[in-house]
């Protein structure tokens, strides 16, 4: 049972452009969500992050954007670059219980130049 | 800076060896996580710890055992490498009781052949 769902497997965007990325999920105990980015033969690195008690964070190029009735978020990057290209994962985590981290199926950003 | 780091990038081991997976942080977190990724299925949690010689079984333990003897170091055991697990796994960490990021370390790309 997916409880964090990323239904697009890839996203092809032209650079300067708005990239959308999305995220479902399914547990209404997760409270506490964030996006990773992540390249071949490295590990995942921390984009942002976002908290149940707001609807917006903003870092930068990077915005995500949650939608608790909805059980939805997104991650919005504008202007899109070239070395963006990348795996994104989306990730959920709950207060309750022992904080650990559940991660979507991942979207592969590609940016043409 | 947060450094996890783990003992080997590449790993080729033959189908019936046990291997072991190695991985050590310096932030003195509690929490230490395994994860496998493989294609079109994203991260799955395999095992975590949120103290010494705690552990919780994630979403695909089968196969696998863990050891926390030290805060700082979390190994990962595969008790009988079979083909089936070659995969990339990535070893994580974070702070209890907070909500903050999980801070990955460069991964293992193990082949089973």
């Amino acid at each position: 049972d997916q409880q964090v769902k990323q239904n697009s497997p890839s996203l092809s965007v032209q650079e300067g452009r708005i990239s959308i990325l999305n995220c479902d999920y399914t547990n209404s105990m997760f409270d506490y969500f964030l996006w990773y980015k992540k390249y071949p033969a490295e590990g995942p690195t921390f984009l942002i992050s976002i908290s149940s008690i707001k609807d917006k964070n903003e870092d930068g190029r990077f915005t995500v954007f949650l939608n608790k009735s909805a059980k939805h978020l997104s991650l919005h990057i504008v202007p899109s670059q070239p070395g963006d290209s990348a795996v994104y994962f989306c990730a959920a985590s709950a207060r309750t219980g022992t904080y650990k981290y559940i991660f979507g199926t991942g979207t592969r950003l590609k940016v043409l130049a | 800076d947060v450094k996890v780091t783990q003992s080997s990038r590449y790993l080729v081991k033959r189908t019936g060896e046990k291997v072991f997976l190695e991985c050590v942080q310096d932030m003195d977190h509690e929490n230490m996580f395994w994860y496998r990724q493989d294609p079109g299925l994203g991260l799955r949690l395999i095992y975590f710890s949120y103290d010494v010689k705690m552990k919780e079984k994630g979403d695909i333990p089968e196969g696998y055992s863990v050891s926390r003897e030290k805060k700082e170091r979390f190994s990962l055991i595969l008790e009988s490498a079979s083909t089936n697990q070659t995969s990339m796994y990535l070893c994580a960490s974070s702070l209890s009781q907070v909500f903050l990021e999980a801070f990955f370390g460069q991964g293992t790309r193990l082949t089973v052949v």
